[in-house]
């Protein structure tokens, strides 16, 4: 059945340093790629997305890339700061299917100051 | 800002006792989903609804789970029996149209003893 893996489960980075958080999916017909944001306590929020007519979007700190041929997409965070610490999930779309969201099984990210 | 509204934000209740919890989609949203959190664990998807047809509740234990939506304002999650094994974030998204970004409500936390 259709899958996303996410990696890693945690991730530590000191203040400034970058972050990278990867996601593979199953389903080849997948078009569309959406990052949340999940604060401890507080519902997942939209931070980008990306689909799969474009290989990169960058939005002031915050990147996804997306690579087709290989089935994966990364999120990549720069100049981290503490209040980027949360968890972050990544999904899959397919629109031939139901649209339903394929979610992976997020990343706990610490920014150490 | 339009935001999807969830009541109760808490409940808390005896085992075996009827749970319904509620959702009000953005205003020209047509799908909505419902999706079930534990200890900020993965979201595992329980009900979506398109134009208010029930298109996938595969996730969810039929025995004691319902969802509905009477109107286009207003969907609903029962569980009857409850058990403590419910005892989660049940969150509800919903979207413009399908594989468009789905939109969270800041969810039920709900804790069956």
């Amino acid at each position: 059945g259709e899958n996303v893996e996410q990696h890693p489960s945690t991730l530590s980075v000191q203040e400034g340093d970058s972050a990278v958080i990867k996601c593979t999916y199953s389903d080849s017909a997948s078009n569309y790629f959406p990052w949340y944001k999940q604060e401890l306590g507080k519902r997942p929020q939209l931070i980008i997305d990306i689909r799969s007519n474009v290989g990169e979007k960058k939005d002031q700190r915050i990147a996804v890339t997306l690579n087709k041929t290989a089935k994966h997409f990364s999120l990549h965070i720069t100049e981290t700061q503490p209040e980027d610490s949360a968890v972050y999930f990544c999904a899959a779309s397919n629109p031939s299917g139901t649209y339903k969201y394929i979610f992976g099984t997020g990343t706990r990210l610490k920014v150490l100051a | 800002d339009a935001r999807v509204t969830q009541t109760p934000r808490h409940k808390v209740t005896e085992m075996g006792q009827e749970v319904t919890m509620r959702c009000q989609p953005i205003l020209g949203h047509n799908t909505v989903f419902w999706y079930r959190q534990t200890m900020m664990q993965g979201l595992e998807l329980l009900a979506y609804f398109r134009n208010r047809a029930p298109l996938d509740d595969s996730g969810m234990p039929k025995d004691r789970f319902s969802a509905e939506m009477p109107d286009a304002t207003l969907a609903t999650l029962k569980i009857q029996p409850s058990e403590p094994r419910d005892s989660a974030v049940y969150f509800c998204a919903s979207g413009r149209e399908p594989g468009q970004p789905q939109h969270f409500g800041d969810g039920t936390r709900l804790s069956i003893l």
